[in-house]
């Protein structure tokens, strides 16, 4: 089956920037939109970015996301205490015909 | 503010069937252009998607659960169910409803999710 790859773990000091990457395949990431959702410790999961780049209304601007044929990618800078979650990467598979999340990434601060 | 609510059993016999429902408030499930959705996340796994229904058209089924899945909406009391039958241990998980967004077919962003609710599949 089809995965999107993300790494297990990122960290960062505070006021530092960590990028986390997602890595799919022609049938995913390099043929569909890229979203991803942050995931606090007891609590729904938090749509982050939209359509690869797009950031949610009320989402901080330290957020930022990318993508680059089979890879996409977000990035966040000034990090904060509060940003300590799991994040995930999702987008259409559509060999699968269906809609596959990554490993995710687990961000410390 | 969209808000979902999910609720059901939180234990289910190996075997039986699983189900779930959702109520939707500030929102309609009618309302055309979403496509209400399940997830699930087994322990220390990654979140799987499940299936959406959209209201008037149909739904969409993940392959790997096609033949035991059956999603439906019933606007009246503006809610949306998840019925899974013949569960085994590998169906335990926390499970999500959402709302989600997409162009006919490909889901896109699910942007509103309810607390989810765990549900555990033993004797």
């Amino acid at each position: 089956q089809s995965v999107l790859t993300q790494p297990p773990s990122a960290s960062g000091t505070p006021g530092q920037s960590v990028t986390i990457s997602c890595s799919g395949t022609t049938s995913n990431v390099g043929a569909n939109f890229v979203y991803w959702y942050q995931h606090l410790p007891g609590a729904a999961p938090r749509l982050l970015i939209y359509a690869s780049s797009q950031r949610l209304s009320g989402v901080s601007d330290r957020f930022s996301g990318s993508a680059s044929g089979t890879s996409a990618s977000l990035a966040i800078s000034g990090l904060q205490s509060g940003d300590e979650a799991e994040y995930y990467c999702a987008a259409w598979d559509n060999s699968l015909n269906a809609y596959v999340f990554g490993s995710g990434t687990k961000v410390s601060v | 503010q969209v808000q979902l609510r999910e609720s059901g059993p939180g234990l289910v016999q190996p075997s039986e069937t699983l189900s779930l429902t959702c109520t939707v408030s500030g929102g309609s499930v009618s309302s055309g252009g979403y496509y209400w959705s399940w997830i699930r996340q087994p322990p220390g796994e990654r979140p799987e998607w499940i299936g959406y229904v959209y209201y008037g058209r149909g739904t969409s089924y993940n392959p790997s659960l096609k033949s035991r899945l059956t999603l439906s909406v019933d606007a009246s009391k503006s809610l949306f169910s998840l019925r899974l039958t013949s569960v085994t241990a590998a169906d335990t998980a926390l499970y999500y409803c959402a709302r989600g967004g997409g162009n006919g077919k490909s889901l896109y962003h699910l942007d509103f999710w309810g607390q989810g609710t765990l549900v555990t599949v033993a004797s």
